[in-house]
């Protein structure tokens, strides 16, 4: 079964400096990984997304992810953290083995930032 | 395009009543699916839908939740009778794909609250 661990429920960084969200994935495959953000009373938003073609990813507003197969990892990371970048990260693989169409959330990590 | 519009955006009810979730899918999108998000277990797939024609529902919780779809501009999470333990934001999205969804475009959420 396809799972993934976000390790930190909240982070909190200072405007202007790096970011890091932590992700570890289980999977009896090659995963198909993916970040999600929720802003505050919005929906989630694709973030980035791996599909095994390259394993430094970009995403949108400055993120980016490296898919690590020795570590089982797929960590977020931004150089600058920006306020506009407080929301909710949601780590995601596809469940190949369940559901078609099954989507497994991480529990999500909050990131703050302050000025 | 509007993206998803779920309604209403607050729900407040006593335990007992029906309560009736709405959401109108991106137009041309395929594939419809029901969330619901909460602190104890994050995000959690209930019901999705490919061609208005429900596929998998084994995330519903029990029998007193049911989803319609009636056409492919318009669906339906219903739960009668509502529980406080049923209180969470329920999360509908949608994804131009019928196959295992990467991307999927979420609405805002509806807050729902038994009391």
């Amino acid at each position: 079964a396809q799972s993934v661990t976000q390790l930190d429920s909240h982070v909190s960084v200072s405007e202007g400096t790096p970011v890091l969200l932590r992700c570890n994935y289980s999977s009896s495959y090659s995963p198909s990984l993916f970040w999600y953000v929720q802003h505050p009373n919005k929906g989630l938003q694709l973030l980035l997304k791996y599909t095994s073609a390259a394993t430094l990813v970009k995403g949108i507003n400055g993120f980016e992810a490296e898919f690590k197969k020795s570590e089982t990892s797929f960590h977020l990371t931004k150089p600058s953290a920006h306020m506009s970048d407080a929301a909710e990260y949601f780590c995601v693989v596809i469940d190949y083995g369940g559901s078609q169409g099954n989507l497994i959330f991480g529990k999500g990590t909050k990131l703050s930032v302050k000025p | 395009d509007a993206g998803v519009i779920q309604s209403p955006r607050h729900e407040v009810t006593e335990m007992g009543q029906e309560v009736t979730l709405r959401c109108k899918p991106i137009s041309g999108h395929n594939s419809l699916f029901w969330y619901r998000q909460t602190m104890m277990r994050g995000l959690e797939l209930l019901i999705y839908f490919n061609n208005n024609v429900p596929i998998d529902d084994s995330g519903m919780p029990e029998d007193r939740f049911s989803a319609k779809m009636p056409n492919a501009s318009f669906s339906t999470l219903k739960i009668q009778p509502s529980e406080p333990r049923d209180s969470a934001v329920y999360f509908c999205a949608s994804s131009p794909w019928t196959g295992l969804s990467e991307k999927l475009f979420f609405g805002s959420g509806t807050q729902l609250s038994v009391l």
